[in-house]
């Protein structure tokens, strides 16, 4: 099953705007991770939040973890249309397990 | 540093064949993770190699198999394909030494079933 889970499943704006995407996950983690793929291709780590932080940054990246509702968000600001890709949550198998598990990803569309 | 490769890039064969894809980690890596991407499924974990060992595995039937050589290079075989395993299969590798693990991805392997 699914640790984490997406939300929403695709998001379609045009160039400039803000993206917000959000995760859920179901059991306590010590880290999470997002991911960029773009179409039928490897994944792309982006950024990786502990769960002692709140918030963290990587250029036009920003997320955030909420650990009393077991969910995080990713926002990308100013979108291009090179940041159309599927983005992906990752967090470790329940049970203590190190590996990443993955969501079903939100599909970003930004239209030039 | 060469980024994790994969071979080949696309697959095609039929049904109760089997097949060997292999994957080739960034230098320095020890830790080979495997998944499977459908559209229905998403991504999946397959199993976890490191040192020649493997350490995690997830819910596949036996017909899913690896290994890892010394080299850190990793292979998995598939046996008595079936139309569902058509799918990207992603290898990613990474340092493997603590619990937060950055996976480096390659560009996988699409495979068809016929």
């Amino acid at each position: 099953s699914q640790q984490g889970e997406e939300d929403p499943q695709a998001l379609s704006i045009q160039e400039g705007e803000n993206a917000t995407m959000n995760c859920s996950y179901k059991t306590s983690i010590n880290n999470l991770q997002w991911y960029r793929q773009n179409s039928g291709r490897g994944l792309v780590h982006l950024i990786l939040i502990r769960s002692n932080e709140r918030e963290k940054h990587s250029g036009r990246l920003r997320v955030t973890l909420d650990t009393s509702k077991k969910s995080s968000s990713l926002l990308i600001t100013a979108s291009r249309a090179a940041d159309t890709a599927s983005y992906f949550c990752a967090t470790p198998k329940s049970g203590g397990s190190y590996i990443p598990t993955f969501g079903r990803g939100t599909s970003l569309i930004v239209h030039p | 540093k060469a980024g994790v490769t994969q071979t080949p890039r696309y697959l095609i064969k039929t049904r109760g064949q089997q097949v060997t894809l292999s994957c080739s980690p960034i230098s320095g890596h020890r830790s080979v993770s495997w998944y499977q991407q459908t559209p229905g499924q998403g991504l999946q974990f397959l199993f976890e190699y490191f040192s020649e060992t493997q350490r995690n595995k997830g819910n596949f039937p036996g017909r899913f198999s690896g290994r890892q050589f010394s080299n850190s290079r990793s292979e998995m075989n598939v046996s008595t394909l079936e139309l569902g395993d058509s799918a990207l299969y992603l290898c990613a590798s990474s340092g493997g030494t603590n619990s937060y693990n950055e996976q480096f991805f390659g560009p996988g392997t699409r495979l068809t079933v016929l």
